[in-house]
C-alpha cells in the first residue's frame, strides 16, 4: 500500500520562527510537491521537485524554500513564519504525469 | 497553464438524491482528468481519473464521471448519495508533459442532509 507520511499533523509557531515540514514517500517516486490549501482558494503548488537536489517554484513560493537531499524526502521550510502563512499544508508524490498520492497534512499555526 | 473551474463553492443535497458536481477546464492539448476528496482533516484521496480510452470512467464509493472533449468538461456523479459522502471534491488536470503536476480547482463542497 503506498504511503506519504507528514512529520506533524498539528503545529503553532511563533512569528518569526524557522519552520521545518517534512514528507516522506516510500513509493520510489520521482515527482513531490508541496501545496497549501486555504477556505476557497482549493489547492495552490508551493514547490515541487522532479529529481534529488532538483527543485521547481510553483504559483505561490515568496516565503518558502524546499529542500531534497533524498529522493524519499521533500522538506518544506518556512525562513520566518509570518501570520499569514497559517494554513494547511499537503504533501503529494507521483511516479510520472499520473495521479498524485497525498500525505495527511500538517495545519500550521503562525502566532 | 491550465485552468480548472469548480462551477459550484457549495452542493446541499438530501440522502438518496442524485448529485453532478460541475468541472470545466481549459486546454487545446490532450490531458489528464482527475476528481479527488477530502474528508474532513485529511488528505486527498483519489476518487478516479481519466487518461484515455472510454469517456465515461468509473471511481471508488459509486462515484463516476464523464469526459466531453468538445465541452471540455469532466462531471462527476453519483446516482444515490449517502450522508458518508459528504466531503470536498476537487478536480484537477495535467498534461503528460508537465512532471506529474496537477491544477486544481478550488473545491466544491458536498453536504448530504438525512
Amino acid at each position: 500500500d503506498v504511503k506519504v507520511t507528514q512529520s506533524s499533523r498539528y503545529l503553532v509557531k511563533r512569528t518569526g520562527e524557522k519552520v521545518f515540514l517534512e514528507c516522506v514517500q516510500d513509493m520510489d517516486h520521482e515527482n513531490m510537491f508541496w501545496y497549501r490549501q486555504d477556505p476557497g482558494l482549493g489547492l495552490r503548488l508551493i514547490y515541487f521537485s522532479y529529481d534529488v537536489k532538483m527543485k521547481e517554484k510553483g504559483d505561490i513560493p515568496e516565503g518558502y524554500s524546499v529542500s531534497r537531499e533524498k529522493k524519499e524526502r521533500f522538506s518544506l521550510i518556512l525562513e520566518s513564519a509570518s501570520t499569514n502563512q497559517t494554513s494547511m499544508y499537503l504533501c503529494a508524490s507521483t511516479a510520472r504525469a499520473n495521479e498524485q498520492y497525498f500525505g495527511p497534512g500538517t495545519r500550521l499555526t503562525v502566532t | 497553464a491550465q485552468s480548472v473551474t469548480q462551477l459550484d463553492s457549495q452542493v446541499p443535497v438530501f440522502e438518496e438524491a442524485p448529485v453532478e458536481l460541475r468541472c470545466n477546464y481549459s486546454s487545446s492539448v490532450s490531458v489528464y482528468l482527475f476528481w479527488y476528496v477530502q474528508y474532513p482533516n485529511q488528505g486527498l484521496q483519489l476518487l478516479l481519473k481519466y487518461l484515455s480510452g472510454s469517456t465515461l470512467v468509473k471511481g471508488i464509493n459509486g462515484f463516476e464521471a464523464e469526459f466531453n472533449k468538445s465541452q471540455t468538461s469532466f462531471h462527476l456523479r453519483k446516482p444515490s448519495v449517502h450522508i458518508s459522502d459528504t466531503a470536498e471534491y476537487f478536480c484537477a488536470v495535467t498534461r503528460g508533459s508537465t512532471l506529474g503536476r496537477l491544477y486544481f480547482g478550488r473545491g466544491t463542497q458536498l453536504t448530504v442532509w438525512p
